[in-house]
């Protein structure tokens, strides 16, 4: 499968933890993104790369919330003291970045602060 | 980007045309109109896209007004997969200042029934 993989899919923690998520994007693709998805809502944008640069934060990305792509290649997206507001679908996304259309998303990662 | 407002719950019949109207009364001359649908627990997918002039692929047609205010995603037989929240999504072409990522609203929920 050659589409955007995340992992995990489903992560149950408890207030205060860290967790992080991995987005692995089409390897071809520059420009990835990040989205938070809570019930009933649509996604909503958080931030997004273009190969390593981080190139625009979302006011929605707080302090607790930091996000890498090192080689240009995966990310990462760690939420540190993690709050029950933080429960949400949190999406990734990737694009060429001379495309005009189509972004690409995965299947999301699950997060439950309990 | 300009905001759009779509029903937030159509039915339609398996087999007959889906018909999913977005209105955006405040678009600009250079934004581009956007469809995409996001099926229970999996990650939104592209649908179509256009600016000026009707659009069709192998999944919908897009029809845009004239005046550029309103459109219409048209699914012209549906089926029971076509069951999904459809995101009509206004933005600038990509690389354009403020126009990297996607605003998503709280889209339309169609349901397909038997």
């Amino acid at each position: 499968d050659t589409g955007v993989s995340q992992d995990p899919r489903h992560k149950i923690t408890k207030r205060g933890q860290n967790v992080t998520f991995r987005c692995d994007p089409i390897s071809e693709h520059n420009r990835l993104y990040w989205y938070r998805q809570t019930l009933g809502q649509g996604p909503e944008f958080l931030t997004y790369f273009q190969n390593e640069a981080q190139l625009e934060k979302s006011r929605l990305l707080s302090d607790r919330f930091s996000a890498e792509r090192p080689k240009g290649s995966f990310s990462t997206l760690e939420i540190q003291r993690t709050e029950q507001g933080d429960s949400a679908m949190y999406l990734c996304a990737s694009k060429f970045m001379e495309d005009t259309g189509e972004l690409f998303f995965g299947e999301g990662s699950r997060l439950t602060v309990l | 980007d300009a905001k759009t407002t779509q029903p937030t719950s159509m039915d339609c019949a398996e087999g007959r045309a889906a018909n999913l109207p977005c209105n955006h009364s405040t678009i600009s001359g250079n934004e581009y109109v956007y469809w995409y649908r996001q099926i229970h627990s999996q990650g939104p997918q592209y649908i179509i896209h256009g600016l000026k002039n009707n659009e069709t692929n192998e999944m919908a047609s897009l029809i845009i007004t004239e005046d550029r205010k309103s459109s219409t995603l048209i699914l012209p037989h549906a089926t029971l997969r076509d069951t999904a929240v459809y995101y009509c999504i206004v933005r600038g072409a990509w690389g354009q200042t403020g126009a990297n990522n996607l605003f998503f609203g709280t889209g339309t929920r169609l349901t397909v029934i038997p």
